[in-house]
């Protein structure tokens, strides 16, 4: 079965920094999906990715694919207390979730 | 709102007892997915119903639990005789086609059930 980790599991970064989380399959993808939760609520959709060296970008948020589609990183440009949740990525059909980053923005 | 619904927000049962969630998906939906995610760990996969079928089930634990989506009303996710390591948020999340799409789920925001 396909496997995601994400790392890092959790980051605590300043407000107006810059941050990059990764997603890493065990086998290739053919579509991955990033999700973003705040804590007690569901998930809201943010991307999805389909091949291999597609970037897409909304507002801050900028996530890859890479070219062998195994792994997609996820960066937040100047980053706001707004973005703080927990950002997971999830394989297509959305069968398989990563255990999730939990994001801490300090204003 | 038309968004997914789930009911309860929280449920508290004792061992042994049974605990029922309910899901109403997205008006115009007809594909019912549910996960479950426990304390500190990601979102597991469960089940995934059409209306009236059961297309997978391999993240179903083998016992005590059962998954409908009927053709009228909510699709319900059931646990019988529930046990501390049920204790979990539910979530069910709805689309418009099946694993063949490519969009988005759309997620409810969950049911927490706390098991005494």
């Amino acid at each position: 079965s396909q496997e995601l980790e994400q790392s890092p599991q959790s980051l605590i970064v300043q407000e107006g920094k810059n941050l990059t989380i990764n997603c890493t399959s065990s086998k290739t993808l053919y579509g991955l999906y990033w999700y973003k939760q705040k804590y007690g609520e569901g998930l809201i959709f943010l991307m999805m990715l389909q091949k291999g060296g597609e970037e897409k970008s909304h507002e801050k948020i900028t996530a890859k694919l890479d070219e062998k589609k195994q792994q997609s990183s996820l960066h937040i440009t100047a980053s706001q207390p707004s973005h703080a949740g927990i950002y997971l990525c999830g394989s297509h059909w959305q069968l398989t979730f990563g255990s999730g980053t939990q994001l801490t923005v300090l204003p | 709102n038309a968004g997914v619904m789930q009911n309860p927000r929280h449920l508290v049962r004792r061992r042994g007892q049974e605990a029922r969630l309910r899901c109403s998906p997205m008006k115009g939906h007809s594909h019912v997915y549910w996960y479950r995610q426990l304390p500190e760990e990601g979102l597991k996969f469960m089940v995934y119903l059409q209306k009236e079928n059961i297309i997978d089930e391999s993240g179903m634990p083998k016992e005590r639990f059962s998954a409908e989506f009927p053709k009228e009303g909510p699709s319900i996710l059931r646990i019988q005789q529930v046990v501390r390591g049920d204790s979990a948020a539910y979530f069910c999340a709805s689309s418009p086609q099946g694993q063949s799409n490519t969009g988005e789920l759309f997620f409810g925001e969950g049911s927490r059930l706390t098991v005494l």
